[in-house]
């Protein structure tokens, strides 16, 4: 039973360019939420996605955006980066759009540098 | 104020000493609340869920106390193996959104 897989595992891009960050959720789940976890701080949310649709979004400006496709992956994509952007992006999953019942699961994350 | 807030640490103990962690939480609206454990460089996993009253795993118990708005873990007879960082989580009130605080670092020493 595969967990969630995010790729890719490592990314470097330079300020200003547009990144794409991939999720592939666990077997039977349906629901993608992505964190951004800066060094030394916990995750942030960033949004979810639940039957293709943006469910819910945290303080995140529009330069985030995401995407769900029928068979439950998503992406996740970063325009005009900046310094700050650096960190590392978990994917979460989950069975419904609340985690409370299931419980969600993580993977291993991007680690995105922006130089 | 963040909305979960916890002592960064770090915790540095003997092999089996029992320690705890509190954390608060600001958000009445919470239900469901968490206690994840993050390894060097790795995901976050689910250590324990605390959904009422207090929850219990082996060396492991969690109480929430919903008057105070908040929520401890305590690790008994403390392992090499149980350093990482403790992140404190609230979920939002539909449950679809977690709030995680910036985590507790344990360090357990031989």
């Amino acid at each position: 039973d595969a967990g969630v897989t995010q790729s890719p595992t490592h990314l470097i891009k330079t300020r200003g360019q547009q990144v794409t960050l991939r999720c592939s959720p666990k077997s039977g789940h349906d629901t993608v939420s992505w964190y951004q976890q800066a060094l030394g701080q916990g995750p942030q949310f960033i949004f979810q996605y639940y039957e293709e649709e943006e469910r819910q979004r945290g303080n995140f400006p529009d330069r985030f955006s995401g995407h769900q496709f029928p068979n439950y992956s998503s992406e996740l994509n970063v325009n005009a980066l900046l310094l700050g952007d650096s960190a590392l992006y978990l994917c979460a999953s989950s069975l419904g759009s609340s985690g409370r019942n299931y419980g969600y699961t993580f993977g291993s994350g991007t680690r995105l540098t922006v130089v | 104020r963040k909305e979960v807030e916890q002592d960064p640490g770090p915790f540095n103990v003997p092999e089996g000493a029992t320690v705890a962690f509190n954390c608060t939480y600001s958000n009445s609206a919470s239900q469901s609340f968490f206690w994840y454990r993050q390894d060097c460089r790795k995901e976050p996993k689910l250590l324990m869920s605390v959904y009422s009253s207090g929850n219990e795993d082996g060396r492991f118990t969690a109480q929430l106390n919903r008057a105070s708005q908040y929520i401890s873990l305590l690790i008994r007879d403390s392992k090499l193996s149980d350093s990482a960082t403790y992140l404190c989580v609230a979920a939002g009130e539909y449950g679809n959104k977690l709030v995680f605080g910036a985590g507790t670092i344990l360090r357990v020493k031989s």
